[in-house]
């Protein structure tokens, strides 16, 4: 298995553009969390979903973000408009078994 | 708030030793996790201690869970410069059953100096 990928790797874009994250958690997972990193708030959960239901999404931020999950392979996290305090690494995980979660590689998002 | 603390946020240790880590927490929890992540990279699930269980063992990984103190240890021994990496602990909530997100610490950096 792959993994669960995440794209794009690197993205850098300017203030008040759309951002799109993607990510494609282990197929057969059921559940698929975001999650945000810096230095000064460490990892932080955004949202997840089980069986592509959003169970919680009291962690998003604001209202500029949102987060789908149309099918099962793919889930998408989006910011609108962005603003440089976005800048983060964002992850994206999987899970099956209750508890451990497989992390993908990470977005590393830069916003200017 | 943060649920998971681990201390100290920094340890540098020659290859050979033993390295711990500390983690406390604040609610009741069903699981607790400890993770890695190599810098750049993502996170590494590297064991997982029920409420219920008091240590688990893991190749060179030890873990200890004292519920009534809410803490948790992860104890790496004969380490090695591969090991060099951060360290984070990662609670669910009670209340989720072990299905919902995990609330992780600011983890501890290690180094292993050769």
């Amino acid at each position: 298995d792959a993994g669960v990928i995440q794209s794009p790797r690197h993205e850098v874009t300017e203030m008040g553009q759309e951002v799109t994250l993607r990510c494609k958690p282990i197929s057969g997972h059921n559940s698929l969390f975001w999650y945000r990193q810096t230095m000064m708030r460490g990892l932080e959960l955004l949202i997840y979903f089980n069986n592509n239901v959003p169970i919680d999404d009291s962690g998003m931020p604001e209202d500029r973000f949102s987060a789908k999950m149309p099918n099962a392979s793919f889930s998408t996290l989006k910011i609108q408009p962005s603003e440089p305090r976005d800048s983060a690494v964002y992850f994206c995980a999987s899970s099956l078994v209750l508890g451990e979660q497989y992390f993908g590689p990470g977005t590393r998002l830069t916003v200017t | 708030s943060q649920q998971g603390e681990e201390d100290p946020q920094a340890l540098s240790i020659q290859e050979g030793e033993n390295a711990t880590m500390n983690c406390s927490y604040k609610t009741s929890i069903n699981n607790l996790q400890w993770y890695r992540q190599n810098s750049g990279r993502g996170l590494v699930h590297l064991i997982l201690i029920r409420s219920n269980e008091r240590e688990k063992h893991s190749g060179r990984l030890r873990v200890t869970l004292d519920t009534s103190k809410k803490s948790s240890s992860l104890l790496i021994t004969a380490s090695r410069a591969a090991d060099t990496a951060s360290y984070f602990c990662a609670t669910d909530s009670l209340v989720g059953g072990g299905a919902d997100g995990l609330t992780f610490g600011k983890g501890t950096h290690l180094i292993i100096q050769p």
